[in-house]
């Protein structure tokens, strides 16, 4: 595997129930964020992560939880969303040093749907 | 607070034809600004980065610049080809902001 992974690609779920998202990256990267595309608006930025260390919440409802256990995974755990919350979701990593410093690379997305 | 515009919103063209797509931001302490382009349902794929301290980049039949003090980049695209067609979007780091997203359609 190279670049970005994401898992589960698509993901339906009902607003009683608890699931979680996963992220990869096989980039040697330090930082990855989180990401919620709806349609027609710009990406929101959700989480970010450096060293494993959350640097930043842009306001995020509690219902979504991140967890960075080491600098390759990154998950988005879910619970009591909203019909709203239906969106792809993207992860992100960062390149802090070398040939792609400050270089995003993207995940291919989950797309999720609230019911 | 950063904001980044990327008008037109959609632009159709025919193939062959060289464009131009614009994106300004409003504060100009940046440390880079990417392009990217995704295909409908898909991840973002980078395109190109250019750096703060940099007025261009290129990459195949693409050109981008950056002109740090009008808060502006464009994205020139050579020749373009039907495969082309997708959403292109910019994105300035220091607070991380994005672009709504060109959505481009070159036509056969």
């Amino acid at each position: 595997e190279t670049g970005v992974t994401q898992t589960p690609r698509h993901l339906v779920m009902g607003m009683t129930n608890k699931k979680s998202l996963k992220c990869e990256q096989h980039l040697g990267h330090n930082a990855m964020y989180w990401y919620k595309q709806s349609a027609k608006k710009p990406l929101e930025l959700m989480f970010v992560y450096n060293f494993k260390e959350q640097t930043e919440n842009n306001s995020v409802p509690s219902r979504f939880s991140p967890e960075c256990p080491n600098s390759s995974h990154l998950f988005l755990h879910l619970h009591t969303l909203q019909p709203e919350d239906s969106a792809l979701y993207l992860c992100a990593s960062l390149g802090l040093a070398g040939p792609s410093y400050n270089e995003q690379f993207f995940g291919p997305g989950t797309r999720l749907t609230v019911l | 607070k950063q904001e980044v515009t990327q008008i037109p919103a959609a632009l159709s063209v025919p193939e062959g034809e060289n464009l131009v797509l614009n994106c300004s931001f409003t504060d100009s302490a940046i440390y880079n600004l990417q392009w990217f382009r995704q295909d409908p349902g898909k991840g973002l794929t980078s395109l190109l980065l250019i750096q703060s301290s940099q007025r261009e980049q290129t990459s195949g039949r693409l050109n981008a610049s950056l002109d740090k003090s009008s808060g502006r980049s464009t994205l020139y695209i050579a020749a373009s080809q039907p495969g082309d067609s997708a959403t292109y979007l910019c994105a300035v780091m220091r607070k991380l902001t994005f672009g709504k997203g060109i959505t481009l359609s070159v036509r056969p």
